[in-house]
């Protein structure tokens, strides 16, 4: 089956700067990947998604990349600002419509 | 445009009593799924169903926990004879009937078992 992880349980990271947060999956057969953003309380919201037949995507202050000979994905958020603090989930789908989650990421932005 | 609506927000049960979630999909989706978060960790899939049907309930504990998601009307999540460990945040999301869709997800029911 696909087993998710996360480089890093926590990330702290100064206001204005970039923040990367890294994802990796085990099924090279997994053709679709998302990022999902949850703050507190909430539930989680997509943030951007990309296919396996793509290795970049950007989206407004984001961009995801897709390495999958060493099966690694991440997010990258430009100029990071306090409303970015959340935990951040990478999901993989395999084939299908179900999908795994990741343990995700807490970000901290230091004013 | 209202997106996944769940509701409550907020359950309390004591040991043994059921709970009752119920989750609305956006508009046009025919697809649902169900999640367990507990405090710090990640989202546990439990099941995924079409109108009337359950296509996987591979994450759903085989006892005292059901799901349903009628022609008409919301998916339930039922919890019988509920249990402390059954204390967590359940989420609902849903997808059109295409693949490579991105779920969208409500913001959850909390379940507090006394």
């Amino acid at each position: 089956g696909e087993s998710v992880g996360l480089h890093l349980p926590t990330l702290s990271v100064q206001e204005g700067d970039n923040s990367i947060i890294n994802c990796a999956y085990s099924n090279s057969a997994s053709d679709y990947f998302i990022w999902y953003k949850q703050e507190s309380g909430k539930g989680p919201q997509f943030i951007i998604d990309i296919r396996s037949n793509m290795d970049k995507r950007q989206g407004q202050r984001v961009t995801v990349l897709l390495n999958k000979t060493v099966k690694h994905l991440s997010l990258q958020i430009a100029a990071t600002q306090p409303g970015d603090s959340a935990v951040y989930f990478c999901a993989v789908n395999t084939g299908g419509f179900k999908t795994i989650f990741g343990a995700g990421t807490r970000l901290f932005v230091k004013a | 445009n209202a997106g996944v609506m769940q509701n409550p927000r907020h359950l309390v049960r004591r040991r043994g009593q059921e709970a009752r979630l119920r989750c609305s999909p956006m508009k046009g989706h025919s697809h649902v799924y169900w999640y367990r978060q507990l405090p710090e960790e990640g989202l546990k899939f439990m099941v995924y169903l079409q109108k009337e049907n359950i296509i996987d309930e591979s994450g759903m504990p085989k006892e005292r926990f059901s799901a349903e998601f009628p022609k008409e009307g919301p998916s339930i999540l039922r919890i019988q004879q509920v249990v402390r460990g059954d204390s967590a945040a359940y989420f609902c999301a849903s997808s059109p009937g295409t693949l490579d869709q991105p779920q969208h997800f409500g913001d959850g029911t909390r379940l507090s078992i006394l």
